[in-house]
């Protein structure tokens, strides 16, 4: 079935770092692919999305795109604030396999210090 | 003005009772979810709902018994609560389900079972 894979954390980054947060997926047909963000204590909120091939989904100073030959949808922002600190969760719908679910990463959290 | 509303959003209670979990959405979306996530943050679905029609149900055990009274609303009954129910529980809805795009997500039940 498909399914999507995440890098493991915690990711610990000094405040204005670079920040890649690796995604690959396993899907037939053509999913959208998503990144959610869950900040302490609150429900999980979409970050960015990209539907196609070569589409970048960009929010907030993050961006992704969708590479279909490497089959992944890595995150990057090129500064990260401390109020970035959060789970971040790559996620897949509409593949071949899976009508009507979002299939979701692991999670991986991110620090940010000062 | 909350899009997706759970209640209660903090749950303590004893293995072998029996409690429901409580969420609604103004949005006007047609299609509500509950996901459960882990101690590790991994979040998986358990249910989904289209215009009150149950779409998914995720091998899910029978003790667990969702219910849509009408497409604003999606209640969770859980039987004989285990140990292993400890999560957070998590609401959603989105505007279809055949190709789900931006979910929606509550703040989350925490559910402690002792």
């Amino acid at each position: 079935g498909d399914s999507v894979t995440q890098m493991e954390g915690p990711v610990t980054l000094s405040e204005e770092a670079f920040l890649t947060i690796n995604c690959t997926y396993t899907a037939t047909g053509y999913p959208s692919l998503f990144w959610y963000v869950q900040y302490p204590g609150e429900g999980l909120q979409l970050l960015l999305k990209a539907t196609k091939a070569d589409d970048k989904g960009s929010n907030k100073g993050f961006e992704a795109t969708y590479r279909k030959e490497t089959t992944s949808f890595h995150l990057e922002k090129g500064s990260v604030q401390v109020s970035d600190s959060a789970v971040y969760f790559c996620a897949l719908s509409g593949g071949s396999g899976n009508t009507g679910k979002l299939i979701f990463g692991q999670g991986t959290t991110l620090q940010v210090k000062p | 003005d909350t899009a997706v509303s759970q209640t209660p959003k903090y749950l303590v209670t004893q293995m072998g009772n029996d409690k429901s979990i409580k969420c609604e959405q103004n949005l006007g979306h047609d299609t509500m979810y509950w996901y459960k996530q882990d101690s590790k943050k991994f979040l998986k679905i358990m249910f989904s709902y289209n215009n009150k029609e149950l779409i998914i149900n995720e091998t899910v055990p029978n003790r667990f018994s969702p219910k849509s009274p009408d497409k604003a609303h999606l209640n969770l009954h859980i039987n004989s609560l285990e140990l292993g129910d400890s999560a957070v529980y998590f609401c959603a809805s989105s505007q279809g389900y055949q190709n789900t795009g931006e979910l929606f997500f509550g703040e989350g039940s925490r559910l402690t079972v002792l």
